[in-house]
């Protein structure tokens, strides 16, 4: 069974306090990870697919890496608009076009 | 617009009434999903479908029925609400972005059961 665990649930920085989020994975054979943005009250926002290991994409200050076991997304010198929880999902080869299982979130909370 | 939306945005019901989510895009995509989010389990699978006339369950299917007659449409139907169904409701869509393959989700709609 495919598992996503994300880590802090949640994490709160300072303006311009650079940090890392984490998120594990279990999958058989990965087809894709991806990250997303989740405003309150609104839906996820793509930010990222990533497909194998050593694979890195950015995006203004959020950069994000991936290896066999596990993704970061990391924050450079955040922004109170940087706030809102981040979600990562996976894909298995295994299960097709089926869609992504997704792990809880970490919820970001940047200060001025 | 060009997007994926959902109606109602809000819906407040009653244990034992049949309740429908409506969902519609506009880019012709293929596969459509249904999840529920709810605290401390982050987005579940309910259902999707692959085309018009094909559907097939996810993770939390029970108390829930869908249809796909038309590709651009996904209704999500509880056909005799439950407390336990009080969540957040987000329909997805999936397609390209750029040359990444990804889901394009929904507003959402917040669904009490009282």
């Amino acid at each position: 069974e495919d598992q996503v665990t994300q880590s802090p649930e949640a994490l709160r920085l300072q303006e311009g306090e650079s940090s890392s989020l984490n998120c594990s994975y279990t999958v058989s054979g990965l087809r894709g990870l991806f990250w997303y943005r989740q405003d309150p009250g609104k839906g996820p926002e793509f930010l990222f697919t990533l497909y194998s290991a050593g694979e890195e994409k950015e995006k203004e200050r959020l950069k994000a890496t991936l290896t066999k076991k596990e993704s970061f997304l990391h924050i450079t010198a955040p922004k109170p608009e940087d706030s809102a929880t981040y979600l990562c999902a996976v894909q298995d080869w295994n299960s097709g076009n089926t869609p992504l299982v997704f792990g809880k979130g970490t919820r970001l909370s940047v200060i001025a | 617009d060009a997007g994926i939306t959902q109606s109602p945005r809000y819906k407040i019901t009653e244990t034992g009434r049949q309740v429908t989510l409506m969902c519609h895009q506009t880019w012709s995509h293929s596969y459509m999903f249904w999840y529920r989010q709810d605290l401390g389990h982050g987005l579940r699978l309910i259902y999707y479908s692959a085309a018009a006339d094909i559907t097939d369950k996810g993770e939390v299917p029970d108390g829930y029925v869908v249809s796909r007659s038309k590709t651009e449409n996904f209704p999500l139907t509880l056909e005799s609400a439950t407390r336990s169904q009080t969540s957040v409701y987000f329909c997805a869509s999936r397609g390209l972005a750029g040359t990444t393959d990804t889901q394009y989700f929904g507003p959402g709609t917040r669904l009490t059961v009282l």
